[in-house]
């Protein structure tokens, strides 16, 4: 079975500073990856994805991830944060063989940006 | 167009009443999913269901039970609650698609479900 690492359980960053937030992922096969958000009091929402290609992704809101396959790793960064940043990200990963189409999912990791 | 929606919102129970949340989705999707958000934790699957009358155990079943009578609906009770089943539950749901690419899952806004 597939296990997701945040390593980074809280982080604090005023704003423009850069956010690089760890995921690492255990599975030996083929994954697909994905980086949600979770704004305060709010729903998952995808920030992005990578199935295939280009290692490096862009997701919405200036954010980007890296996939490291070497590493088993899949980095989210974003150059500059903002305040509205502040959130819980997730990292998830889903075996492209396992036959219910599951998302495993990291612990989290709460972004703070200080104004 | 509505997406996945989730009854309650919230709920406090006393230990050993029973439950059931309510899972809606609108987009004809073929899978569904329950999930509990404990801090620290992230998201961990409790059961899920790949078509209408299907159900299967995720990571943490146990103390829950689900059905899928309907393809849109996918319903998740708590028999007897205990103080351990303290979360936030999400449902989610997804598709079938030929574009791998374009797959993932689409979340409700959550159920918080407090148990004394």
């Amino acid at each position: 079975a597939q296990s997701v690492s945040q390593h980074n359980h809280h982080v604090i960053l005023s704003e423009a500073a850069s956010l690089e937030l760890g995921c690492n992922y255990s599975y030996g096969g083929t994954v697909n990856l994905f980086w949600y958000v979770q704004y305060p009091g709010q729903h998952l929402q995808l920030l992005l994805k990578y199935f295939s290609g280009d290692p490096l992704v862009k997701g919405i809101k200036g954010f980007e991830a890296e996939f490291i396959k070497s590493k088993f790793s899949f980095n989210l960064r974003k150059p500059s944060v903002q305040w509205s940043d502040t959130a819980e990200y997730f990292c998830a990963v889903n075996a492209q063989n396992n036959a219910g189409n599951m998302l495993t999912f990291g612990g989290g990791t709460r972004l703070m940006v200080k104004p | 167009n509505a997406g996945v929606t989730q009854t309650p919102k919230f709920r406090v129970l006393k230990t050993g009443q029973s439950m059931t949340l309510l899972c809606a989705q609108d987009m004809n999707h073929e899978y569904m999913y329950w999930y509990r958000q404990d801090p620290g934790m992230g998201l961990r699957l409790i059961h899920y269901s790949v078509g209408e009358g299907t159900t299967a155990k995720g990571e943490v079943p146990d103390g829950y039970n689900v059905s899928r009578l309907k393809k849109q609906n996918f319903l998740l009770g708590l028999e007897s609650a205990a103080p351990s089943q303290t979360s936030v539950y999400f449902c989610a749901s997804s598709y079938l698609t030929g574009q791998p690419h374009r797959w993932e899952l689409f979340f409700g806004e959550g159920s918080r479900l407090t148990v004394l």
